[in-house]
């Protein structure tokens, strides 16, 4: 079946430490997203790779970082520098840079 | 700043009756509309991507209008059943933004009572 895994589903983390999360993908999609939820508010796009190699900050990138080494693979890094970095990420890819967005199950990060 | 709203923010229904909700975003510089299903603990599903003004789409039980020069899509529910219990969000894309990012509205969360 494709479609998009992402893991952990629960993550725990200590105050100043860096922590990856894990979004892969076997839809042969050429763009991917990673979105960060918090409470009452919409999703909001934290970076997004429209090719391998190549991605570009979204409206909060700051305290974040990405790899886009493989085309089915786009990890984010949730560094020290996140002031508050407690939320649910969701992680997506679409056909080039448009169109339906396919979303992963998400992870819940919580700081301690 | 570019806000797209939903309303209501939520809502109950009993199993039966018939519902609709409110998309509004910025009508310049219009590209797309997104609408997407997102059931508790799972992953958001695309319903639908609209992008012609007056476009109708339906899947279901569930359609999807939209008016761009106004700013407004309306999502209908017929029929609701428990199964339909969700929440629901709207995205606008649009033209000259970055590419690749829409706008999600905060959604809908609608409730089902059998």
């Amino acid at each position: 079946d494709g479609g998009i895994t992402q893991s952990p589903k629960y993550l725990f983390r200590k105050e100043g430490q860096n922590v990856t999360l894990s979004c892969e993908q076997n839809l042969n999609h050429d763009a991917m997203y990673w979105y960060r939820q918090d409470p009452g508010q919409g999703l909001r796009l934290i970076y997004y790779s429209q090719i391998v190699n190549d991605f570009q900050k979204g409206d909060i990138a700051e305290g974040y970082s990405v790899s886009r080494e493989k085309k089915e693979s786009f990890p984010l890094t949730v560094t020290s520098a996140q002031k508050n970095p407690t939320a649910f990420y969701l992680c997506a890819s679409s056909h080039r840079g448009e169109g339906y967005r396919f979303f992963g199950p998400g992870t819940r990060l919580t700081v301690l | 700043i570019l806000n797209v709203e939903q309303s209501p923010q939520s809502l109950h229904v009993q199993e039966g009756d018939s519902t609709n909700f409110t998309c509004s975003f910025p009508s310049s510089n219009f590209y797309a509309l997104h609408w997407y299903r997102w059931e508790t603990a799972k992953s958001p599903e695309a319903l639908f991507v609209m992008t012609l003004n007056g476009d109708e789409k339906k899947k279901g039980r569930i359609s999807a209008t939209l008016n761009t020069k106004e700013g407004y899509s309306y999502l209908y529910i017929k029929g609701s059943q428990p199964e339909d219990s969700a929440t629901y969000l709207c995205a606008w894309e649009n033209y000259g933004g970055s590419q690749g990012n829409l706008i999600f509205g905060k959604g809908t969360k609608l409730s089902v009572k059998p």
